[in-house]
């Protein structure tokens, strides 16, 4: 079963480019890699899913490396609004397995 | 579009009693899962189902049941609350599996169980 690690918190401040790199050594050659983001009091939102190289939408970008085993979200520019917790998780489409599991997740917190 | 709904949003429950929580989403979404957020931790994920009338363990199953009579209804019930389960419940579906696509996740229920 392919786990996460992410560093519990991280700290930034507004305007700032924020990295935050998970590692999932286990990760299987099916496995894709998806980052969501939660505010307090509500459900976890979909930010950004790729498979390998970089990936990279309105809102961030995914580099993941070529053997997979680790991947980073960036945020260029972070803003007040962008404190939450962000989660990386890893998973397959095959529909014999579900494999998805979220782990604690990395707090961010972005001061002024 | 309402998306993903979750009824109630608050519940405080006695020990022993008995709920349901009903999910209910309307983008014709195949799979639908439960799961429980504690304070300060990630989401684990209870049951999950990959289709009308099909029901399935996640990582914390015992104490709960679930049934998917029609696709777009997914109800997680509690026979026998305990103080243990007090947590926030969030519902989420995806049209394939949720490890490889998204899933959009309704507002929580937030459980009391004293």
């Amino acid at each position: 079963l392919a786990k996460t690690t992410q560093p519990i918190s991280m700290d930034s401040y507004e305007g700032q480019e924020v990295n935050i790199t998970c590692s999932h050594n286990n990760i299987a050659t099916n496995d894709y890699i998806t980052w969501y983001q939660q505010f307090p009091s509500q459900g976890p939102r979909f930010i950004i899913q790729g498979y390998k190289t970089k990936v990279t939408n309105e809102v961030a970008s995914l580099f993941i490396p070529a053997d997979r085993k680790s991947s980073t979200l960036s945020l260029p520019r972070v803003s007040l609004s962008d404190t939450a917790v962000y989660y990386c998780l890893v998973g397959d489409s095959n529909t014999g397995g579900f494999k998805t599991i979220f782990g604690a997740g990395t707090r961010l917190f972005v001061k002024a | 579009n309402a998306g993903v709904t979750q009824t109630p949003k608050f519940r405080v429950l006695k020990t022993g009693q008995s709920m349901t929580l009903l999910c209910a989403q309307d983008m014709n979404h195949e799979y639908m899962y439960w799961y429980r957020q504690d304070p300060g931790m990630g989401l684990r994920l209870i049951h999950y189902s990959v289709g009308e009338g099909t029901t399935a363990k996640g990582e914390v199953p015992d104490g709960y049941n679930v049934s998917r009579l029609k696709k777009q209804n997914f109800l997680l019930g509690l026979e026998s609350a305990a103080p243990s389960q007090t947590s926030v419940y969030f519902c989420a579906s995806s049209s394939s599996s949720g490890g490889a696509d998204e899933q959009f996740f309704g507002p929580g229920t937030r459980l009391t169980v004293l």
